[in-house]
């Protein structure tokens, strides 16, 4: 079955530094979602990219989806403290989506 | 507007003991999933329900889970009996339908499960 897998597994910065956490499938998608969980708290959704070669920019977030469609990029200009949490990329397959394990971002201020 | 509610928050049971959780999804979502969360992974889908038809359960362990969402809202989630592997929080998620192509999915806060 379709897996996704996310690198890094943890990231640590400062604040003010830049972040980018890399989503990739075994299979093509047919789009990909974003969520972003708080520590204690539960996913949440952020974006939604559909076509291929896709940019999607939300204030310091910006999405990509690869041209194969088979990959996704997170990346955050300078981050800030709010930016804590772990980032969740999230295929899909049929009806369901698939999660990636995702990536805890820690900033230190 | 209300978003999914979930209940209880927290649970801590003995093994072999069963347990059931609850959500009410966001008023009008006709698709309501029931995912676990095991420490530091993603949410991993359990059953997914179409209405009150439950379109894919593969990867419900049917041995000792089971759900039902009657008359296409609320839904419930019981495990019996329990083991210590299914400690683990248990999200549960509602988005207008699963097939279209824009269907952001809601989270509930979740049930933090604790099999001692």
């Amino acid at each position: 079955g379709q897996q996704v897998m996310q690198i890094p597994q943890y990231q640590h910065v400062q604040e003010g530094e830049d972040f980018t956490t890399y989503c990739n499938s075994s299979t093509t998608l047919s789009n990909i979602q974003w969520y972003k969980q708080r520590p204690g708290g539960h996913p949440v959704f952020l974006i939604q990219l559909v076509k291929s070669g896709e940019v999607k920019k939300q204030k310091r977030l910006t999405f990509q989806f690869g041209e194969a469609k088979k990959n996704s990029s997170l990346h955050i200009t300078a981050t800030q403290t709010t930016d804590v949490g772990t980032y969740f990329c999230a295929g899909r397959e049929g009806g369901k989506l698939i999660f990636g394990q995702g990536t805890e971002l820690s900033v230190k201020p | 507007e209300a978003g999914v509610v979930q209940s209880p928050r927290y649970k801590i049971i003995e093994k072999k003991q069963p347990v059931a959780f609850w959500c009410n999804p966001i008023s009008g979502h006709n698709t309501l999933y029931w995912y676990r969360q095991n420490l530091g992974q993603g949410p991993e889908l359990l059953i997914r329900y179409e209405n009150e038809e439950a379109v894919d359960d593969s990867q419900l362990p049917k041995d000792r889970f089971s759900a039902e969402r009657l008359k296409g809202v609320d839904s419930t989630l019981k495990i019996q009996p329990a083991e210590l592997g299914d400690s683990a929080v248990y999200l549960c998620a509602s988005s207008l339908r699963g097939a279209g192509a824009y269907n952001e999915q809601f989270f509930g806060p979740g049930t933090r499960l604790t099999v001692l």
